[in-house]
């Protein structure tokens, strides 16, 4: 089994929809959470950032955490075309990043 | 520069040749992190240092992989003897230092063997 579990999609939906993207994880030794974007032949770029449970949001995207139930997830509201891209979650141990298997957005005019 | 920068772009050679890869990281930061990007496999983290220093080798996938960074900033991997199962997308990563803070990457090396 994965330490981090992604579904990898693809995920369809029309502009304007309000997406849900999640991972779960087994190592309760995490404790910061990311999510990266990642453009095809570019490399991730950090989304969001987040340390303890709750939410935490940045214009159109909400992060969210619940440690307790190894749980996490972002939003995008209003969403775009633009916003068409691999999503990756990625977990901190100790120095090295732990990374789902990311999920594929597709935001259709 | 304002990101990190990886060099080659993109490197295709035969069987068995080795090949070096360069991450210049982001201006002022002491922490560099390598890490491969194949299809299915997701990201998995290779090595890390710490100024010049790479405290834990362990995740390079086999001896024919090496990596050193010198003047606390560019680093280059390097893969001897390539084979098949080595070609992906070899990603850099830089932080501000260890710890904490998060990691920006730059867009890699697309490494394909014939």
């Amino acid at each position: 089994q994965k330490e981090v579990e992604q579904d990898p999609g693809p995920l369809s939906v029309p502009e304007g929809a309000i997406v849900s993207l999640n991972c779960t994880y087994s190592n309760s030794a995490f404790q910061y959470f990311m999510w990266y974007r990642q453009y095809s032949r570019k490399g991730p770029e950090l989304l969001m950032y987040t340390y303890s449970s709750g939410n935490k949001e940045d214009g159109r995207f909400t992060a969210q955490v619940d440690k307790s139930s190894k749980y996490i997830s972002l939003f995008i509201r209003d969403s775009q075309p633009s916003d068409s891209a691999t999503y990756l979650c990625a977990m901190r141990s100790f120095q090295k990043l732990v990374f789902g298997t990311g999920t594929r957005l597709l935001v259709s005019p | 520069g304002a990101g990190v920068s990886q060099s080659p772009s993109n490197k295709v050679t035969e069987k068995g040749k080795d090949v070096e890869l360069r991450c210049d990281p982001i201006s002022g930061h002491t922490a560099l992190y390598w890490y491969r990007q194949s299809l299915g496999q997701g990201l998995e983290f290779l090595i890390y240092f710490q100024g010049n220093s790479a405290p834990d080798k362990s995740g390079l996938p086999s001896d024919r992989f090496s990596a050193e960074r010198t003047g606390g900033s560019v680093s280059t991997l390097t893969i001897q003897r390539t084979q098949q199962e080595d070609s992906a997308v070899y990603l850099c990563a830089s932080s501000l230092e260890l710890g904490n803070q998060p990691q920006h990457f730059g867009d890699g090396t697309r490494l394909s063997i014939l």
